[in-house]
């Protein structure tokens, strides 16, 4: 698949701080996808985008998808300990659905 | 979104033996599953492509005689690990492709040891 490009790869942040993590993309994508793992887990989608420029909020998610179709953020604000976790994008283009996936950003929050 | 069952979820299996794994999508007819696995501290790299009635497509580098796919029905798709070795000891995720804006859902994996 393509080659996707997350950062950063982990964080430690005060809870109630905000955290962003982005993606970029050699390729451009259809469909940008963020997803939250837990430990022993599979991933459990946060917020999906399918349209250029598009925002899309989830409670305390919001995520973009970047004009040029080669990128995307996500950021979640006023974090809580249950936001500890590895955030994964991935993304999709049109012609064969397969999922491409970042490295991850493990994101630790301090009580 | 589609719902979608993993089992199971551990298993721990002698080296050169043979372990099933199935992904059942429990509320959506799906034609195309995909199977993903997962080293520590990795990401997913997506193994194969499973399509319904049809053989599944293999990504570069998955041996197809090695890592059987069977997708009989609109709703099960099963993963065989024939003869493991414990270099094939992961985290294997199955998911389904959904309807329109309902992106892909993924099951909860399975943990394969091979002793």
């Amino acid at each position: 698949g393509q080659q996707l490009n997350q950062s950063p790869q982990s964080m430690f942040i005060q809870e109630g701080e905000d955290v962003s993590m982005n993606c970029t993309s050699s390729s451009i994508f259809n469909t940008w996808l963020w997803y939250k793992q837990d430990p022993g887990e599979g991933p459990v989608l946060l917020i999906a985008l399918y349209k250029a420029g598009e925002l899309t909020s989830n409670g305390r998610l919001t995520a973009q998808f970047g004009i040029t179709r080669k990128d995307s953020f996500l950021n979640i604000s006023a974090s809580i300990p249950s936001d500890v976790g590895i955030y994964f994008c991935a993304g999709s283009s049109s012609n064969d659905y397969k999922l491409s996936f970042g490295a991850g950003t493990t994101v630790t929050v301090r009580a | 979104g589609a719902v979608v069952s993993q089992h199971p979820s551990r298993v721990i299996c002698k080296s050169g033996t043979s372990v099933k794994i199935e992904c059942r999508s429990l509320d959506f007819q799906a034609t195309t599953m995909f199977w993903y696995r997962q080293f520590p501290k990795q990401s997913l790299m997506l193994m194969a492509t499973s399509n319904e009635g049809s053989k599944a497509t293999y990504e570069q580098g998955v041996e197809k005689d090695k890592f059987l796919i069977n997708h009989a029905s609109l709703t099960l798709s099963t993963l065989t690990v024939t003869s493991a070795h414990p270099e094939d000891s992961s985290f294997y995720i199955c998911s389904v492709q959904g309807l329109g804006n309902y992106g892909y859902t993924f099951g909860s994996g399975t943990r394969l040891t091979v002793v």
